[in-house]
């Protein structure tokens, strides 16, 4: 069965401390992404990444950075926790295949920042 | 830019209720749209997509058509089961990266 795989599915960390979300796709597909997921707010795109070692910048990207250096891997990084960065966190992918803009999500990571 | 929006929840239903939930969405060009649901403890899943006007998604029992002269994209299902229970999301896809932009959700909880 093709998935998404998130490493983690429940972290508490602490104010200032840097965050290492990770996610794996085992479907071969060239473009990842990480959304926020908050109640009331629905499904923001943070960054997305549509090759290796490429990245763009969502529609919140302030306070987090990527990093993809293998096409199955895609990491999310907060360089310092703050508070404000508390939500669930939604990995997904794609294939660039025309009319297969279908994107496939893990299981989700939940931050806590104390 | 993009947006989409859907009917504030939550909302609830007894069982073999009509659902209707509804979607509209600014965009250019001629999207695809799709609705997800998102099962409790779960990620999201493709639950239907349509690429084109006048298209019908279906799975499950919901469908929804798209309606290019509306903007519109609701999702429908005849008679809900308390497995149905879960968010909905509507979500469109404009752009040549096949990013998603997704409405904000709406809770369902069915009753038995």
């Amino acid at each position: 069965d093709v998935k998404v795989t998130q490493s983690s599915r429940y972290l508490v960390k602490r104010t200032g401390e840097k965050v290492f979300l990770e996610c794996v796709q085992d479907m071969d597909h060239e473009n990842m992404f990480w959304y926020r997921q908050d109640p009331g707010l629905g499904l923001r795109l943070i960054y997305f990444s549509y090759d290796v070692k490429m990245k763009e910048k969502g529609d919140i990207p302030e306070g987090y950075s990527v990093s993809r250096e293998k096409k199955e891997r895609f990491s999310l990084i907060l360089e310092s926790a703050s508070t404000n960065q508390t939500s669930m966190y939604l990995c997904a992918s794609s294939s660039l295949t025309p009319g297969a803009n279908v994107l496939t999500f893990g299981a989700g990571s939940r931050l806590t920042v104390l | 830019g993009d947006s989409v929006t859907q009917m504030e929840g939550p909302v609830t239903l007894s069982e073999e209720a009509f659902l209707t939930i509804n979607c509209t969405y600014t965009a250019t060009g001629y999207p695809s749209l799709f609705w997800y649901v998102q099962y409790p403890g779960e990620g999201l899943q493709l639950l239907l997509k349509a690429t084109k006007a006048d298209d019908k998604g279906s799975n499950k029992g919901f469908e929804a058509t798209y309606r290019k002269e509306t903007t519109s994209f609701h999702l429908e299902k005849g008679s809900v089961q308390v497995s149905d229970s879960a968010v909905y999301f509507c979500a469109l896809s404009g752009g040549s990266n096949y990013k998603l932009t997704f409405g904000k959700g709406t809770l369902l909880t069915v009753n038995p």
